[in-house]
């Protein structure tokens, strides 16, 4: 079955510092790759996404290339600053894969940034 | 992007009840996708809901526990029964992908606790 593994939070970083929040998939199929943000008290929204290989999502600064090679899905930020504290969550979509039309999402990372 | 709302946005129930959440969407859709976000945890995907067909469900989830109704092409609910404390989670709804990349969106969520 699908499955979408990323690192393990809480990732504290200061303002403007490098960001990268690993993410790696398995897929039966040739899925989508998507993040979505949860900021605090709000709900979930769709930060960037890619569809296929060497696809790369970009958003708010926030960047992500689909890699076929490594099944990866890494999200990066060349700065970050205070606002950007969130829960990230990578995710995929493998509709032609035979299993749920759905979303499978990883287990979310939770990221603090410092002033 | 689709318009999605919830209702209730937050509710607090007693062990043994139930709860029935609503979700409308401003377009009509084929599918309708429910999740569960347990505390500090990702979104597990409930089951989805066909307009005109029973939903169909997740390992995990069933019928009895989550009936789900879909009468039109813009509307669904999700009922948690005989709910316990394990039931405490946001639930949220999300319509079927807006394109061939299979996108989705999430309403603001139902935030459950039950005592």
């Amino acid at each position: 079955g699908n499955s979408v593994t990323q690192m393990e939070g809480p990732v504290t970083l200061s303002e403007e510092a490098f960001l990268t929040i690993n993410c790696t998939y398995t897929a039966t199929g040739y899925p989508s790759l998507f993040w979505y943000v949860q900021y605090p008290g709000e709900g979930l929204q769709l930060l960037l996404k890619a569809t296929k290989a060497d696809d790369k999502g970009s958003n708010k600064g926030f960047e992500a290339t689909y890699r076929k090679e490594t099944t990866s899905f890494h999200l990066e930020k060349g700065s970050v600053q205070v606002s950007d504290s969130a829960v990230y969550f990578c995710a995929l979509s493998d509709p032609g894969g035979g299993g749920a039309d759905g979303l499978t999402f990883g287990k979310g990372t939770h990221l603090i940034i410092q002033p | 992007s689709a318009v999605i709302s919830q209702k209730p946005s937050r509710d607090i129930c007693q062990r043994g009840t139930s709860l029935t959440i609503q979700c409308q969407v401003d377009s009509q859709v084929t599918m309708m996708f429910w999740y569960r976000q347990q505390p500090g945890q990702s979104l597990t995907l409930i089951a989805t809901a066909n307009q005109g067909s029973e939903a169909t469900y997740e390992s995990g989830f069933v019928i009895d526990k989550f009936p789900i109704s879909r009468p039109n092409l813009t509307f669904s609910t999700l009922t948690v029964s005989n709910m316990s404390p394990e039931d405490s989670s946001i639930y949220l709804c999300s319509p079927e992908g807006v394109n061939a990349y299979n996108e989705q969106f999430f309403g603001p969520g139902t935030r459950l606790t039950v005592l």
